[in-house]
């Protein structure tokens, strides 16, 4: 079981681009969370995905978007980017049930903005 | 979300047991608390949860205050690939919760 794995590991991007982040979860997990983590702080959730569709938001702007696919595998857009949009960006997969589960999360995509 | 207090950092001895603190006091009747440490340049990992007994794996043991406002996690043996950011997470019931992450305790391990 290759776990969850996010690409690329590391990205640099100019001020105004925009970057996609693509994550794969566990086998056998349906739903894929986003945080964003800063150097020495704590990561913060972005939003997370199930069945398709955005199913809960954390405090981040309209330029930070995502998608999932049928085979439930994620992307995280940031349009626009700034230069504090430069951060650890970590995708971590569930499986969506009526008790809460462990999370399991990927290495992370360091995008750095300059 | 539960609010949640705990130490910048704490030392061990390797071979040693740790004991990494949690206040929780304005957590809800019905949060579990998990326990997610981050090692060095990696994703966090999930340690443990529990609701209000003591709880144990292979990796920790859980120990929460009759009140549920406190928890401790305990390393029975700390090894120098525990060195790591913990981070206790009050977690609502409820399908696939959003985890608030705080600062986390960084814990370094003495050889």
């Amino acid at each position: 079981d290759a776990g969850v794995t996010q690409s690329p590991t590391h990205l640099i991007k100019t001020r105004g681009q925009q970057v996609t982040l693509r994550c794969s979860p566990k086998s056998g997990h349906d739903t894929v969370s986003w945080y964003q983590q800063a150097l020495g702080q704590g990561p913060q959730f972005i939003f997370q995905y199930y069945e398709e569709e955005e199913r809960q938001r954390g405090n981040f702007p309209d330029r930070f978007s995502g998608h999932q696919f049928p085979n439930y595998s994620s992307e995280l857009n940031v349009n626009a980017l700034l230069l504090g949009d430069s951060a650890l960006y970590l995708c971590a997969s569930s499986r969506y049930s009526g008790v809460n589960t462990e999370a399991f999360f990927g290495q992370g995509t360091r995008l750095t903005v300059v | 979300d539960a609010k949640t207090t705990q130490p910048n950092s704490m030392e061990s001895n390797e071979e040693e047991p740790v004991h990494l603190p949690c206040n929780h006091s304005t957590i809800s009747g019905t949060d579990y608390i998990h326990w997610y440490r981050q090692l060095p340049s990696q994703g966090p990992e999930y340690v443990i949860h529990g609701l209000t007994s003591n709880v144990n794996n292979r990796m920790a043991s859980l120990a929460i205050a009759e009140d549920r406002k406190s928890s401790t996690l305990i390393l029975h043996r700390a090894t120098l690939r525990d060195a790591a950011v913990y981070y206790c997470i009050p977690l609502p019931t409820g399908a696939n919760s959003k985890l608030t992450f705080g600062k986390g305790i960084t814990l370094s391990v003495r050889p």
